[in-house]
């Protein structure tokens, strides 16, 4: 069965520092890969999708970069974070049959300071 | 872009209490799906509705997606404290997702 890993949980980070996020699939092959932003209590922002290794595609622009190095391996970064990256992030897989749902990890709490 | 509406947005109910979830666009869905959060936890897959006018069930919980696959609901009956949590309709637009801005349902035993 497939499987998403998120670390860390929960990351306090200062103004200006950098951000990095992994997000990891196992037990499927070529997945479309997702980055989400969540405010409390509300409905997802898509950040950044990749249908393959190296595409990246950007919904919103922001202090914020995504990576996909590796097939089943999707990072979310910052050369230097904002008062306004603090929130949830959720990394989510699909297949890459259109109309699929996707499934989520379990989320990074991520709070400047 | 595509907007999806939910409504409403918190809802407290007593536990053995039905409640109707709504989420509605004027954009045109593939498929639609429902999921259920809890805090601190991702998003967790309740259905997927596919084809105008269908109705599925899942024990207490009745989804239906309009006829023109542009609006969707949640019927709950016999609410319990278990159902607590946030619902959030999402839409498909090819390999994309639009998500409604979700219902914070809480009951009360």
């Amino acid at each position: 069965s497939q499987t998403i890993h998120q670390w860390p949980a929960t990351l306090v980070q200062p103004v200006g520092s950098p951000l990095s996020l992994e997000c990891t699939v196992e037990g499927t092959s070529n997945p479309n890969l997702y980055w989400y932003r969540q405010a409390a209590g509300r409905g997802l922002q898509l950040l950044f999708y990749s249908v393959g290794i190296g595409q990246i595609s950007s919904e919103v622009p922001q202090n914020l970069s995504a990576s996909r190095p590796q097939d089943r391996q999707f990072i979310l970064s910052s050369k230097k974070l904002l008062l306004s990256d603090s929130g949830f992030y959720l990394c989510a897989w699909s297949t890459g049959t259109v109309g699929q749902p996707q499934h989520f990890g379990d989320g990074t709490r991520l709070s400047i300071l | 872009t595509q907007l999806l509406e939910q409504s409403p947005q918190f809802l407290s109910i007593q536990e053995g209490e039905n409640l109707t979830v709504y989420c509605n666009s004027s954009s045109v869905f593939s498929s639609l799906q429902w999921y259920r959060q809890e805090p601190g936890e991702g998003p967790v897959l309740l259905v997927t509705v596919v084809t105008g006018g269908e109705v599925k069930k899942l024990k207490r919980l009745t989804f239906q997606f309009g006829d023109a696959r542009k609006d969707s609901s949640l019927h709950i009956t016999a609410a319990q404290p278990g159902d607590t949590g946030l619902y959030l309709c999402a839409g498909n637009a090819g390999n994309m997702l639009t998500f409604g801005g979700g219902t914070r349902l809480m009951v009360k035993p």
